[in-house]
């Protein structure tokens, strides 16, 4: 079955802290996602790639920066975290833009 | 852009009940996802369906793709059906854009 792993599962910051989430799978798919999910908003797409080395702007990319330095991983990185950035932050993985995405646990990150 | 709304916002069972959930859409999607995200927030993907009618398990989903909209049937209902359940319509070869969610609690 496919495996979307993240890591950290939770994790505190402080505001103009520098956070990098990880995402790391093993579904040997090409496409993968960072979304983030407020309450009322449901998922919103920050950023994806669909080869390594190679990352696209989704719709609320500004604040955010990622990296795919392999097919398996693909980083999120908040240079200066703000407090609007608390949120659970997911990320998936599908074997093309209109394949079923596999989604990982999510990461809850609080910036204080 | 992509507007997605469902409803209800949120729904109540006594198990064993039926449930129909709706997705409506602004503009024309190529690829629609349902979603379930349980209590404790993994998300798991149900079943895609562009069009037309398709099952799996207790679940049902018609997406009429003219009309931008598609429905969610749960038959008889299990108070482990209890969660969030996201619809998302692709835009024009972007990824998915996701409903704000029908929260389901189904009791025995």
């Amino acid at each position: 079955e496919a495996a979307v792993t993240q890591s950290p599962r939770s994790k505190v910051a402080v505001t103009g802290g520098k956070v990098t989430l990880s995402c790391h799978q093993t579904n040997n798919h090409d496409y993968m996602y960072w979304y983030r999910q407020d309450t009322g908003h449901g998922l919103r797409l920050i950023h994806y790639s669909y080869v390594a080395d190679s990352t696209e702007k989704g719709d609320i990319p500004d604040g955010y920066k990622a990296s795919r330095p392999s097919q398996e991983n693909f980083s999120l990185i908040l240079e200066l975290a703000s407090l609007s950035q608390t949120a659970v932050y997911f990320c998936a993985s599908s074997e093309d833009i209109y394949a079923e995405q596999f989604f990982g646990p999510g990461t809850r990150l609080t910036v204080l | 852009g992509q507007q997605v709304q469902q409803s209800p916002a949120s729904l109540v069972l006594q198990e064993g009940e039926n449930a129909e959930l709706q997705c409506n859409f602004s503009s024309t999607a190529t690829q629609l996802q349902w979603f379930y995200q349980s209590p404790g927030g993994s998300l798991v993907s149900l079943l895609s369906n562009p069009s037309g009618t398709k099952h799996t398990g207790r679940l049902t989903s018609t997406t009429v793709t003219k009309e931008r909209r598609s429905s969610l049937h749960i038959s008889s209902s299990q108070t482990t059906d209890s969660g969030t359940y996201l619809c998302a319509p692709y835009q024009g070869g972007r990824a998915l854009i996701f409903g704000t969610g029908t929260t389901v609690s189904v009791s025995p």
